[in-house]
């Protein structure tokens, strides 16, 4: 088992370039999360997903979107980038809601010069 | 909305020390709470959950105990280890009904750095 995989690990890019990041699961959950985690501010939610063909908004969902086409993957995608977007992301997935445990990727991390 | 405020950090402590680091919250309804820890360049990981006013979630001698009265669930350590060095983050999952059943909220983590 893998767990939670993502791509890329990092990424450079210039602001209003785009780009997604991928996220996979091997563990056959519903629910997945997409996080940004930045420094003094712990993690706040993107968007999630409860399951294939379905997302939902966040905390934080403005200049993102995500697409949940196949159970196992869930994209998240800048359109134009902005520096304000320089983070480390984490998406995450658990079996069903937030009371079970989220399992995490080991992060993307994003740097919009 | 839901919130979770633990302790400022980071906290450097000796080894075979003993380790608490603080954490309230505020939610309505009946959250769980969850510890989860980071260690360097890896995602988080859950380290212990409670579900209910007064269960204990304890994992590899860490402890905290869901204490409604209070609004607080503290982890503790009775002796921590170079290898626990790591970020720790409290965090809830969401109260309510409808979309907010579904997050996680999370304090803004404690670095806790161990020396030997």
């Amino acid at each position: 088992n893998a767990g939670v995989t993502q791509t890329p690990k990092f990424r450079v890019l210039k602001t209003g370039q785009s780009m997604t990041l991928l996220c996979a699961q091997d563990m056959n959950h519903e629910y997945m999360y997409w996080y940004r985690q930045d420094p003094g501010m712990g993690l706040r939610l993107i968007h999630y997903s409860v399951g294939e063909g379905t997302t939902a908004k966040g905390e934080v969902p403005d200049g993102y979107n995500v697409s949940r086409l196949k159970k196992q993957n869930f994209l998240l995608g800048l359109e134009s980038a902005a520096p304000s977007q320089t983070s480390v992301y984490f998406c995450a997935s658990s079996y069903r809601t937030a009371w079970d445990e989220q399992f995490f990727g080991p992060g993307t991390r994003l740097t919009v010069l | 909305g839901d919130s979770v405020t633990q302790m400022e950090g980071p906290v450097t402590l000796s080894e075979e020390a003993f380790l608490t680091i603080n954490c309230t919250y505020t939610a309505t309804g009946y959250p769980s709470l969850f510890w989860y820890v980071q260690y360097p360049g890896e995602g988080l990981q859950l380290l212990l959950k409670a579900t209910k006013a007064d269960d204990k979630g304890s994992n590899k001698g860490f402890e905290a105990t869901y204490r409604k009265e209070t609004t607080s669930f503290h982890l503790e350590k009775g002796s921590v280890q170079v290898s626990d060095s790591a970020v720790y983050f409290c965090a809830l999952s969401g109260s309510g009904s409808g979309a907010g059943s579904y997050q996680l909220t999370f304090g803004k983590g404690t670095k806790l750095s161990v020396i030997p």
